[in-house]
């Protein structure tokens, strides 16, 4: 079945500076990748989805790549601001998979002031 | 407002009594799941849902049943609670009856086994 691997773990980064965040999946035939953003002590909520049809996705400071071939996809957020501090989850699904997501483990981001 | 629902929010019990954790959604949605969330562990899925009398399991349904009698109810429950389940519970819906749209996800269940 499908695995998906996030990584940092925890990432630390200057108020100001860049972030990325980097998911592997291992099914070839996944075809939808969410990210979902968890500030302390809230719910997830959706930031930004991709499909397999497209390679990249924007809005406003955050972005998502996807390199089918390698099978990773990547959020990245730039101009970091302190309200960007929370855990992040990547989640890979292929159409035919009975409505499942397979969830990564979580990235804690931390913005420094 | 559209949203999500769980009660209750924190729940703190003994090992062996029966549970149930209430989920409730007003925006119609067929497809709906119960996640646990362990520190470290990510998401994981328990059950879920795709529409009224129809559940299958997720990745970890081991000590955990469910029903949807209702689409708009899709209570989790504990028939014999362990310590090894004390974690954050969280119900979710999305539309069109597939997990390739939004999730929302309720404000989550605290659950303590002694």
């Amino acid at each position: 079945g499908e695995n998906v691997e996030q990584h940092p773990s925890t990432l630390s980064v200057q108020e100001g500076d860049s972030a990325v965040i980097k998911c592997t999946y291992s099914d070839s035939a996944s075809n939808y990748f969410p990210w979902y953003k968890q500030e302390l002590g809230k719910r997830p909520q959706l930031i930004i989805d991709i499909r397999s049809n497209v390679g990249e996705k924007k809005d406003q400071r955050i972005a998502v790549t996807l390199n089918k071939t390698a099978k990773h996809f990547s959020l990245h957020i730039t101009e970091t601001q302190p309200e960007d501090s929370a855990v992040y989850f990547c989640a890979a699904s292929r159409w035919d998979s009975n409505y499942q997501l397979i969830w990564g483990a979580g990235t804690k981001l931390i913005i420094k002031p | 407002e559209a949203q999500v629902t769980q009660n209750p929010r924190y729940l703190i019990t003994v090992t062996g009594k029966k549970l149930t954790v209430t989920c409730s959604q007003n925006m119609n949605h067929e497809y709906m799941s119960w996640y646990r969330q362990d520190p470290g562990l990510g998401l994981r899925q328990i059950y879920y849902s795709m529409n009224v009398e129809v559940t299958d399991k997720g990745d970890v349904p081991e000590g955990y049943k469910v029903s949807r009698k209702e689409k708009r109810n899709f209570p989790l429950i504990l028939e014999s609670p362990s310590p090894n389940q004390t974690s954050l519970y969280f119900c979710a819906s999305s539309d069109a009856g597939t997990a390739h749209y939004e999730q929302y996800f309720g404000p989550g269940t605290r659950l303590t086994v002694t």
